[in-house]
């Protein structure tokens, strides 16, 4: 089936920070989803985008939905400890919720160095 | 925290025995789900459910079966297990009309 293409795989940082990372697809979607997974746990929502160019904030974290439609962006800003772990993009294609399948991008692993 | 309780959280059991796995929920959301997480795939979809007794498979499906008899608990069954079902399973639930999918702590199941 078909997956997100999101990068980078993984990234070494030094607290305090900002971190970018990308999710994209060849294909359209309306919806688009960031989740971040603690080792050991499920995915947590962070943030949700409807509208193509649609600008999202949930405290230091940003999200954009791609003008495009076939990309989207999550950016950290002044990254702290507890920003440890693998970050998740998801995109759905209709606009039929709960029907409509999540596709997930493989994760980005962030690390925090000391 | 969405109320989604799986159990069991870890199982191992051996190769060719049936296993069921349950995932309950307290939101009395419509839609449920069952994923499974293994290294450099991410997150796939095995089975997924609209409702008491509606389910459709998704796109790693074979092996699996679900069951769901009451709104609040769907079931994934592994009618005979096989090594390459050793995987992290994780359900999810989701609300009418929105896309928010929310995610159960995981079961993870090993086959020997």
């Amino acid at each position: 089936g078909q997956q997100l293409n999101q990068s980078p795989q993984s990234m070494f940082i030094q607290e305090g920070e900002d971190v970018s990372m990308n999710c994209t697809s060849s294909s359209i979607f309306n919806t688009w989803l960031w989740y971040k997974q603690d080792p050991g746990e499920g995915p947590v929502l962070l943030i949700a985008l409807y509208k193509a160019g649609e600008l999202t904030s949930n405290g230091r974290l940003t999200a954009q939905f791609g003008i495009t439609r076939k990309d989207s962006f999550l950016n950290i800003s002044a990254s702290i400890p507890s920003d440890v772990g693998i970050y998740f993009c998801a995109g759905q294609k209709g606009a039929n919720f709960g029907n409509e399948k999540l596709t997930f991008g493989t994760g980005t692993r962030l690390t925090i160095i000391p | 925290d969405a109320g989604i309780t799986q159990s069991p959280r870890h199982k191992v059991t051996e190769t060719g025995t049936p296993v069921t796995l349950r995932c309950h929920q307290t939101e009395n959301h419509r839609y449920m789900y069952w994923y499974r997480q293994d290294p450099g795939h991410g997150l796939r979809l095995i089975h997924y459910s609209y409702g008491v007794k509606d389910t459709d498979k998704g796109e790693v499906s074979d092996g699996y079966s679900v069951s769901r008899s009451k709104t609040e608990d769907f079931l994934l069954t592994l009618e005979s297990a096989t090594s390459s079902q050793t995987s992290v399973y994780f359900c999810a639930i989701a609300g009418t009309g929105v896309a928010e999918a929310f995610f159960g702590q995981g079961t993870r199941l090993t086959v020997v």
